[in-house]
């Protein structure tokens, strides 16, 4: 069985544009959350998706936002990019977000802004 | 949502056993506790998860006090390749975790 499937590996952008991650979850997993992780604040989740709905979302401005698809599949984009917005983005998915489910992790996407 | 203490680095030898604490005094009856490793710039990869009682798999033991207020991460027979950063987490409903700062393992020859 394939793992969680992020696309693309590396990214490089500049200041003020957008770009969109996106991430592919294990076949039959049907929840999906999205975390960054930077140096100076750790892994800090951003949102979580479930059967095309938004179900929990973390501290993070208007500007990062995501959507699921029918498929499970999963985006998220960023708008008026910053700097600070420089960090490895991570996907990871589970079955339904069940407190007794493993959640697997993606090996994230590294995004530079400049 | 319950959080975790654990320290921020240890040493190991290889091939002795690592064993790493986590403190969670505030968990909720329902909420697991997970464990979870991550090399420098990979996704973290989970290593064991648990309710109530010990729990043993291929990659390590958890041991949770009975008052589950505390938990233990033991690596049998570290390896070089078990250098990493590793998280505990308490669960909640979702899958909003919250991964603290995590033990820095390293692993001496």
């Amino acid at each position: 069985k394939a793992g969680v499937t992020q696309t693309p590996r590396y990214l490089i952008k500049t200041r003020g544009q957008q770009v969109t991650l996106s991430c592919s979850p294990i076949s039959g997993h049907r929840s999906v959350s999205w975390y960054q992780q930077t140096p100076g604040q750790g892994l800090q989740f951003l949102f979580e998706y479930f059967s095309e709905t938004q179900r929990n979302k973390g501290n993070f401005p208007g500007r990062f936002s995501g959507r699921q698809f029918s498929n499970s599949r999963s985006e998220m984009n960023v708008s008026t990019l910053e700097l600070g917005d420089s960090a490895l983005y991570l996907c990871a998915s589970s079955l339904s977000g069940q407190s007794a489910e493993k959640l697997f992790f993606g090996s994230g996407t590294q995004l530079s802004v400049l | 949502d319950a959080k975790t203490t654990q320290p921020p680095s240890m040493d190991c030898a290889e091939g002795r056993a690592a064993n790493l604490p986590c403190n969670h005094s505030t968990i909720s009856g329902n909420e697991y506790v997970y464990w979870y490793r991550q090399i420098h710039s990979q996704g973290p990869q989970y290593i064991i998860h648990g309710l109530k009682n010990n729990e043993t798999n291929e990659m390590a033991s958890l041991i949770i006090t009975e008052d589950r207020k505390s938990s233990t991460l033991i690596l049998p027979h570290a390896t070089l390749r078990d250098t990493a950063v590793y998280y505990c987490i308490v669960r909640p409903t979702g899958n909003q975790f919250y991964f603290g700062t995590g033990t820095s393992l390293t692993v001496i020859p």
